[in-house]
C-alpha cells in the first residue's frame, strides 16, 4: 500500500499523559499536513511541513502540541499533558507541492482522553 | 482567514436521483476547491477537485461547478447509488496549500 499511513489508529489515554502519533506520507510527497477533526465537523488545519521545515502553525496548536518532520519523510505529532478537549481524530495528509498539490489523507488516529 | 460554509448538513435521496451539495467561501485568494468523501472510521478521500481557472469539471457521475464571482461551488452526483452514502466535505485552499473545510453533508441514498 503506497498511501498515507498513520500509527496508531486508536489511542486511549488518561488526562495528563503525553501521546505521540506518527504519519508516513506518500513517498514522493514533499508537503505534510496535520488536521484535527471532531465529531460532526470538518477537519481543522493544525500545521504543515514542506520537506523538514514547519511552515505554518494554526492558533489551535497550543504550546502543548509539537510536530516534527526531522528528515523530511515521516512526521510525529506529540501532545503533552493531554486534556479531555484533545479527544478527536488526528488526520495526516500529504501532497506534492509544485504539481497539483492534491492532498491525500491517511486513515487518522482517534484519540480518547479519559 | 478563510471561512467555508456548506449546505445542507443532511441530504436524503432515492437511489437513482441526483444530489447537490453547495459551498460558499470568503477568501477571494482561494484558488483550489477539492471535494472529499468520508466513510465511517476512515480518512477523507479526494473524489474531485476544481481550480479557479475552470468553471466546471465532470468525472463520470460526479461534477463540480465553480462561480468565482459569487464565491460558491457545488458538487453534483447523478444516478445516486447506496454506496454513495457517506459524509461529503468541500474545502478551499490558496497557494499556501492548507485547506479550510466545510462542516460536511451526510448523504443517505435509500434503495
Amino acid at each position: 500500500d503506497t498511501g498515507v499511513s498513520q500509527d496508531p489508529r486508536h489511542k486511549i489515554t488518561k488526562r495528563g499523559q503525553n501521546v505521540t502519533f506518527r504519519c508516513d506520507p506518500i513517498s514522493e510527497h514533499n508537503r505534510l499536513y496535520w488536521y484535527r477533526q471532531t465529531l460532526g465537523q470538518g477537519p481543522e488545519f493544525l500545521t504543515y511541513f514542506q520537506n523538514e521545515a514547519q511552515l505554518e502553525k494554526s492558533r489551535l496548536l497550543s504550546d502543548r502540541f509539537s510536530a516534527e518532520r526531522p528528515k523530511g519523510s515521516f512526521s510525529t505529532l506529540e501532545i503533552q499533558r493531554t486534556e479531555q478537549g484533545d479527544s478527536a481524530m488526528y488526520l495526516c495528509a500529504s501532497s506534492f507541492w509544485g504539481a497539483d498539490n492534491e492532498q491525500f489523507f491517511g486513515p487518522g488516529t482517534r484519540l480518547t482522553v479519559l | 482567514g478563510e471561512n467555508v460554509e456548506q449546505h445542507p448538513s443532511t441530504l436524503s435521496v432515492q437511489e437513482g436521483d441526483s444530489a447537490v451539495i453547495k459551498c460558499t467561501y470568503s477568501d477571494s485568494a482561494s484558488n483550489y476547491f477539492p471535494w472529499y468523501k468520508q466513510e465511517l472510521g476512515k480518512g477523507p478521500q479526494l473524489i474531485i477537485d476544481i481550480r479557479s481557472n475552470v468553471g466546471e469539471k465532470k468525472d463520470q457521475r460526479i461534477a463540480v461547478t465553480l462561480n468565482k464571482t459569487a464565491k460558491h461551488f457545488s458538487l453534483h452526483i447523478t444516478e445516486t447509488q447506496p454506496e454513495d452514502s457517506a459524509v461529503y466535505f468541500c474545502a478551499a485552499s490558496t497557494n499556501a496549500g492548507k485547506s479550510t473545510f466545510g462542516d460536511g453533508t451526510t448523504l443517505t441514498v435509500k434503495p
